[in-house]
């Protein structure tokens, strides 16, 4: 079975602060995502990744940045976290075959105060 | 532009049928998915269909696609109170990078015993 697993269940962080959320998958998938979850918004893409070291903007890149220096980590930095990026955050990953479908980690809550 | 939309509630009552919509703009679509999730936790992948199928049948799962209508639906046969859930409809857009999948906003499913 593919793992995806990530740093944190519940995270309290104070506004300012920078914060980094991990995101490790066991099963050599080329492909890494970072989404927030809110409410009634659905799943809204951060950033992704198809390599090492190569990471493209999704839909809300804005206040957030990553870093994939190995094939099964990637990370989510938020350099000064502000209380408008409390959410839910899904990490996941696909491999190159013909299906594109996505693991999922079991995500993290971060509140920010 | 591509897009995914789906009814944001369903309520049933447990033993009845429940039939979860979506549909999608991408008549290009080359798979489309049904994901689940449960309260607190990440994603987790139902089924997929290949966008040759009408149908695909498994257990209590029945996936029906209308390529003509570019509709999916979802129908869970003996609905029970486990099946609880947000439940994601998402398309493989064939133009345009296929390593992203386009999201539905999720039909949260509430079973009533």
């Amino acid at each position: 079975d593919v793992k995806v697993t990530q740093s944190s269940r519940y995270l309290v962080k104070r506004t300012g602060e920078k914060v980094f959320l991990e995101c490790v998958q066991d099963m050599d998938h080329e492909n890494m995502f970072w989404y927030r979850q809110d409410p009634g918004l659905g799943l809204r893409l951060i950033y992704f990744s198809y390599d090492v070291k190569m990471k493209e903007k999704g839909d809300i890149p804005e206040g957030y940045s990553v870093s994939r220096e190995k094939k099964e980590r990637f990370s989510l930095i938020l350099e000064s976290a502000s209380t408008n990026q409390t959410s839910m955050y899904l990490c996941a990953s696909s491999s190159l075959n013909i299906r594109d479908e996505q693991y999922f980690g079991p995500g993290t809550r971060l509140t920010v105060t | 532009g591509e897009d995914v939309e789906q009814s944001l509630f369903l309520s049933v009552r447990e033993g009845d049928s429940s039939v979860i919509n979506c549909t999608y703009t991408d008549s290009s679509s080359t798979y489309l998915y049904w994901y689940k999730q449960e309260p607190g936790a990440g994603l987790q992948l139902l089924t997929y269909i290949f966008s040759n199928m009408d149908m695909k049948q498994d257990q209590r799962l029945t996936v029906l696609l209308n390529k003509k209508d570019k509709h999916l639906s979802l129908r869970i046969a003996d609905t029970q109170t486990g099946d609880s859930a947000i439940y994601f409809c998402a398309e493989t857009p064939q133009r345009g990078n296929n390593r992203k999948l386009i999201w539905g906003l999720g039909t949260s499913l509430a079973v009533n015993p």
